[in-house]
């Protein structure tokens, strides 16, 4: 079955650079959610999107923007980049909030390195 | 504060052995959900059960089976006969009615040693 999909697995960057990732959901999913596990970390929900709208916010820093688009991918725009970003950021989708929650079901993951 | 506790922070057994993995939640409300996910060295995170608040039927699902105590509100989940392959970080996570994201413990470090 087709799973999330993240892109680039791995990113190097430098401070006070700028990142984007990409997630592209299952099909016919149409909820994205951003998170970012930090090493030895719990992943903590940063941003969340239904039918291209936002639909909920964690910690995520002002210096991050997401947005998702008419396909239903999603894009994580990282910028003024800092050590402490360095992270995995998951990516997950799941079918419409409804009735009752639906399961997300997590992408690989962008291991992203600042130095 | 945190909404999800695994209290175990590692647990090491040998291989053929059962491992029961502790949850505790937080919520005031009445409909929830439960999920355990596993993350293998490789890093990705696996769903693999989840549990709606208003059914507390408790299940098995090959060697993977839980317990969802509302009293106590507990969510354990039990591997049994342990295999190599099931080392890895286990998260417990919540999600709360019209709050979707997911709570995540801090996870419950499982090395199953041949």
């Amino acid at each position: 079955a087709a799973g999330v999909i993240q892109s680039p697995r791995h990113l190097i960057k430098e401070k006070r650079e700028t990142a984007t990732l990409k997630c592209y959901p299952i099909p016919r999913h149409d909820t994205v959610y951003w998170y970012q596990q930090g090493p030895g970390q719990d992943p903590q929900f940063l941003i969340s999107f239904y039918e291209k709208m936002q639909s909920d916010k964690g910690s995520i820093p002002d210096r991050f923007s997401a947005q998702q688009f008419s396909d239903y991918h999603s894009e994580l725009n990282m910028s003024s980049l800092e050590l402490g970003d360095s992270a995995l950021y998951f990516c997950a989708s799941s079918l419409s909030p409804g009735m009752i929650q639906e399961t997300q079901y997590f992408g690989p993951g962008t291991r992203l390195l600042v130095l | 504060a945190q909404k999800v506790t695994q209290a175990q922070t590692e647990i090491s057994v040998v291989e053929k052995e059962d491992v029961t993995l502790d949850c505790v939640y937080e919520t005031r409300d009445t409909t929830y959900y439960l999920f355990w996910y596993k993350q293998p060295p490789s890093g990705e995170l696996v769903f693999l059960i989840r549990r709606n608040s208003f059914d507390e039927q408790n299940e098995i699902s090959g060697r993977y089976s839980w317990n969802f105590q509302k009293s106590t509100s507990s969510f354990n989940f039990t591997i049994t006969a342990s295999q190599v392959v099931d080392s890895a970080v286990y998260f417990c996570a919540l999600s709360e009615e019209g709050d979707y994201k997911l709570s995540f413990g801090a996870g419950t470090t499982v090395t199953v040693r041949a």
